[in-house]
């Protein structure tokens, strides 16, 4: 099975650099994804990371690495809108074509 | 390019009903998916296809069933609709990689 850990809830100020970390159990994964929902919207996706290392995209980057069964999604230069649920998510092996999702990080962006 | 679309955005049910949730995509894509997303508890995955006629089951299948006729069209069935069902549904495909998901906008459901 898989299991993701995400912190509940992160705050940051405009300008500012946060790391919104995931931690895992899982059988076997092809790959980490990141999405991003506002207010209960569609989840958009950001980066996904096949292999161990630093993705970057633009004022976001992902990192991934299998040892520590652990990642993180980073965003710099934060805005406003930032403001937003924030979902790692893993592509199982068992069950390739589907996701299984963390619980979320709520990320709340102050001036 | 509209994506993955999804109707209804909202609906209520009374207890026993059965309904019919569509979601269609225009991307070609051969897997979909329907996750339902209750607070505090992410994404859930329900059911899931690979292609026209094959779907599975995912975590939390019992109450809904679904059907892949054409590789567009993946309908969730409520059959009889109870309290639990409650939630807020989410659609989704993704090409063959399965490396980026596109989700339709929701569907809000209240059972009462």
């Amino acid at each position: 099975g898989q299991s993701l850990e995400q912190p509940s809830e992160v705050t940051a100020v405009e300008g500012a650099i946060v790391q919104i970390n995931c931690t895992y159990q899982t059988s076997g994964f092809y790959g980490l994804s990141w999405y991003q929902q506002h207010d209960g919207g569609a989840p958009t996706f950001l980066s996904y990371n096949a292999l161990d290392g630093l993705e970057e995209t633009g004022r976001f980057s992902s990192f991934l690495s299998r040892s520590d069964s652990y990642g993180y999604l980073l965003l710099q230069e934060l805005q406003m809108k930032d403001s937003a649920s924030y979902f790692c998510a893993v592509r199982p092996l068992s069950g390739y074509s589907t996701l299984t999702f963390g619980k979320g990080t709520m990320l709340l962006v102050s001036p | 390019n509209a994506g993955v679309t999804q109707t209804p955005k909202f609906q209520v049910l009374k207890t026993g009903q059965s309904m019919t949730l569509q979601c269609a995509q225009d991307m070609n894509h051969e897997y979909m998916s329907w996750y339902r997303q209750d607070p505090g508890m992410g994404l859930r995955l329900i059911h899931y296809s690979v292609g026209a006629g094959i779907t599975d089951q995912g975590e939390v299948p019992n109450g809904y069933n679904v059907s892949r006729s054409t590789t567009e069209d993946f309908p969730l069935r409520l059959l009889s609709a109870a309290p639990s069902q409650t939630s807020v549904y989410f659609c989704a495909s993704s090409g063959p990689h399965n490396t980026e998901a596109f989700f339709g906008q929701g569907t809000r459901l209240t059972v009462v």
